[in-house]
């Protein structure tokens, strides 16, 4: 496509129950990356892809998010038993390939736990 | 680890007024630096980068120069207008390296008045 999609724009969830937030890269770009920010923050990293693997997952903060992107190309941030203090909004970007300056982000999925 | 601060803000200014926004960084290698702006409603875009010492970068009328001997990359503009107005956040990668994330600084909000 012509942008980073992400979707939802908006989620609202209870605590404790399980989200999926979605990300379609720009086609072509092989890098995928997700990112959080936080209210009155910058955004922190969380993971990136190169292709299907996880080449860095130090950011995920523990064992309840998650992420895959099984065919290289759409990417899925997954997070269980959520947390009030998992509201944030959640940013992906894509590029070439790693090492690449050219990030372009999507709007984002704002993600408010109950 | 790697560090970015920014000056705190808001900052509000009028109309074709100068502005300068502070931005260091700390970093083990030798990063690249970039500015990041967020207009409101809209995802984040990159506004410029330096990818070397001494280099500057310049987009829209913005400049921002990577100044290694005080570890700077201080945002300015000689005339700011009202569609200025937006969220700017300095950020720095280490692309030499095998990690390709982007660390952000908090970010500051710029109010251009009429």
């Amino acid at each position: 496509g012509a942008g980073v999609s992400q979707t939802p724009s908006n989620k609202v969830t209870e605590k404790g129950k399980y989200v999926e937030l979605r990300c379609d890269p720009i086609s072509g770009h092989t890098a995928l990356y997700w990112y959080r920010q936080s209210l009155g923050q910058g955004p922190e990293f969380l993971i990136y892809f190169q292709g299907t693997g996880a080449a860095d997952d130090s950011g995920l903060p523990n064992d309840r998010f998650f992420a895959v992107r099984p065919e290289g190309s759409v990417s899925t941030l997954k997070i269980q038993r959520t947390e009030r203090g998992d509201s944030a909004v959640y940013l992906c970007a894509s590029s070439l390939g790693v090492g690449q300056t050219g990030y372009t982000f999507g709007s984002g999925t704002r993600l408010t736990v109950v | 680890g790697d560090s970015v601060t920014q000056m705190e803000g808001p900052v509000t200014l009028s109309e074709e007024a100068f502005l300068t926004i502070n931005c260091t960084y700390t970093a083990t290698g030798y990063p690249s630096l970039f500015w990041y702006v967020q207009y409101p409603g809209e995802g984040l875009q990159l506004l410029l980068k330096a990818t070397k010492a001494d280099d500057k970068g310049s987009n829209k009328g913005f400049e921002a120069t990577y100044r290694k001997e005080t570890t700077s990359f201080h945002l300015e503009k000689g005339s700011v207008q009202v569609s200025d107005s937006a969220v700017y956040f300095c950020a720095l990668s280490d692309f030499g390296g095998a990690n390709s994330k982007l660390t952000f600084g908090k970010g500051i909000t710029l109010s251009v008045r009429p």
